[in-house]
């Protein structure tokens, strides 16, 4: 089955780093990433689409300069939190969409990144 | 714009008794409806989906959804609840075919618990 990786699964930093988020299809080429944000007993909200060789489309209230999406191959997609703070702090979760599974058309998640802001 | 409502944050029931989690959808096409099941810790798995095929829609580890246009409703069962079932379901929505071109979006979950 698609797999979808991310590394790393657990970060923690000092508030003003910057830290970045790999996203990996391990099996499959995806031209489609992307960016989901998790608070703590929260949903999962869509923080941007990134598109291989293309700039990212952001979901409205979602500060582009702060999380800087690149995607530049078929099976990667960074995303860096730039300047953190501790209100970063929450569950970065991705998600890939397989280009050649046009039946099924499906989205195959990460494991997600827990990222802790001090 | 598409909106999924889930109606409960937490379901408990005992170990061997029916399971029914309700969602509810908005959307301005013909959606492509999901469930996923997060564990503590784990990533986010695809229990089922329904994209316009048949209304009745079987998933894995004995789920079963049914698609309801006239009521907007996508409520996910099983007929005997296991322990391992106790996780965080999400109720999920997008407006392409298959999901996959735009950003999904979620409910905000149900937690189930399961009594022993």
């Amino acid at each position: 089955g698609a797999v979808v990786s991310q590394h790393p699964s657990r970060v923690i930093c000092k508030s003003g780093t910057s830290v970045k988020i790999e996203c990996r299809s391990l099996d499959f080429q995806a031209t489609t990433m992307f960016w989901y944000r998790q608070f703590p007993k929260k949903s999962l909200m869509l923080m941007a689409t990134s598109n291989e060789g293309s700039k990212a489309t952001y979901e409205q209230g979602v500060e582009k300069d702060k999380f800087l999406i690149n995607h530049a191959s078929l099976t990667l997609s960074t995303l860096t939190v730039t300047s953190a703070h501790p209100e970063d702090s929450s569950f970065y979760i991705c998600s890939a969409r397989d280009v050649l599974a046009v039946l099924t058309d499906t989205q195959y998640f990460g494991p997600g990144t827990r990222l802790t802001v001090l | 714009a598409q909106s999924v409502t889930q109606l409960d944050s937490h379901v408990s029931v005992s170990e061997g008794t029916p399971v029914l989690l309700r969602c509810n959808y908005s959307s301005s096409y013909s959606p492509s409806l999901f469930w996923y099941v997060q564990h503590p810790n784990k990533g986010l798995q695809l229990l089922l989906k329904y994209t316009s095929a048949a209304t009745l829609v079987k998933g894995i580890n004995g789920f079963e959804a049914e698609f309801k246009k006239s009521e907007t409703s996508f409520h996910l069962t099983k007929p005997s609840a296991h322990m391992s079932d106790a996780a965080e379901y999400f109720c999920v929505v997008s407006d392409s075919p298959g999901g996959g071109a735009d950003g999904l979006t979620f409910g905000k979950g149900t937690h189930l618990i399961i009594q022993p």
